[in-house]
């Protein structure tokens, strides 16, 4: 079955570094692959996607994501970090069938410290 | 309208009540999903509509739970006789279609607490 782990629980970045958010994939074939953003009592919003072509993919508000076959890892990274980047960050992968939902991580929760 | 709406944004119910939560997709829209978020359970899967086909209930976790979409529009998410594990976030989302990589627009959730 396909599933998806995001490793770190809580990560804590300094304002101004860089950041890489990790998500593992468990999956047969070519997985289509999403990183979303929740912000504190919000939804989520789509960041970036991934199902072929280039493997490094641009997203909005500055982040992207490499998707490394040979490591099943489709990880997250910014170059310099805001304050406003403080949030949930969900990894999801799209079963092979068509027609079913998304499969999401228990998420990694950022904190920026200035 | 512009997004999807979730109404209540917040619930508080006592035990054994049942509850409705309300979903209004973006117009156009012929996939609605459900999901739960509970504290660092990240989101299960609760059930899911593509057009005029038969629901996916495979995410439901108990007869408790149902689900409805009228006219291909908006969604309801029924739980009868709340128990206090149902204590969660639900959240709506909707995307065009159905295909694997069309993402899904969010809606800010029902925050729903059961006493």
């Amino acid at each position: 079955a396909q599933s998806v782990t995001q490793p770190d629980i809580h990560i804590t970045v300094s304002e101004g570094a860089s950041l890489e958010l990790r998500c593992n994939y468990s999956y047969g074939a070519t997985p289509y692959l999403f990183w979303y953003v929740q912000s504190p009592g919000q939804g989520l919003q789509l960041l970036l996607k991934y199902f072929s072509g280039d493997t490094l993919v641009q997203g909005i508000k500055g982040f992207e994501a490499e998707f490394k076959r040979s490591q099943s890892s489709f990880n997250l990274r910014k170059p310099s970090v805001h304050w406003s980047d403080a949030a949930e960050y969900f990894c999801a992968v799209a079963p092979n069938q068509a027609g079913t939902a998304l499969i999401f991580g228990k998420g990694t929760t950022l904190s920026v410290s200035s | 309208g512009a997004g999807v709406s979730q109404s209540p944004s917040n619930k508080v119910t006592e035990k054994g009540k049942d509850v409705e939560l309300r979903c209004d997709p973006i117009s156009g829209h012929t996939a609605l999903y459900w999901y739960r978020q509970s504290l660092g359970q990240g989101l299960e899967f609760l059930i899911y509509f593509q057009g005029n086909s038969a629901p996916d209930k495979s995410g439901l976790p108990s007869d408790r739970f149902s689900a409805e979409r009228t006219g291909g529009s908006v969604s309801t998410l029924t739980i009868q006789r709340t128990q206090q594990e149902d204590s969660a976030v639900y959240l709506c989302a909707s995307s065009l279609n159905s295909h694997r990589g069309e993402g899904y627009t969010f809606g800010s959730g029902t925050r729903l607490t059961v006493v």
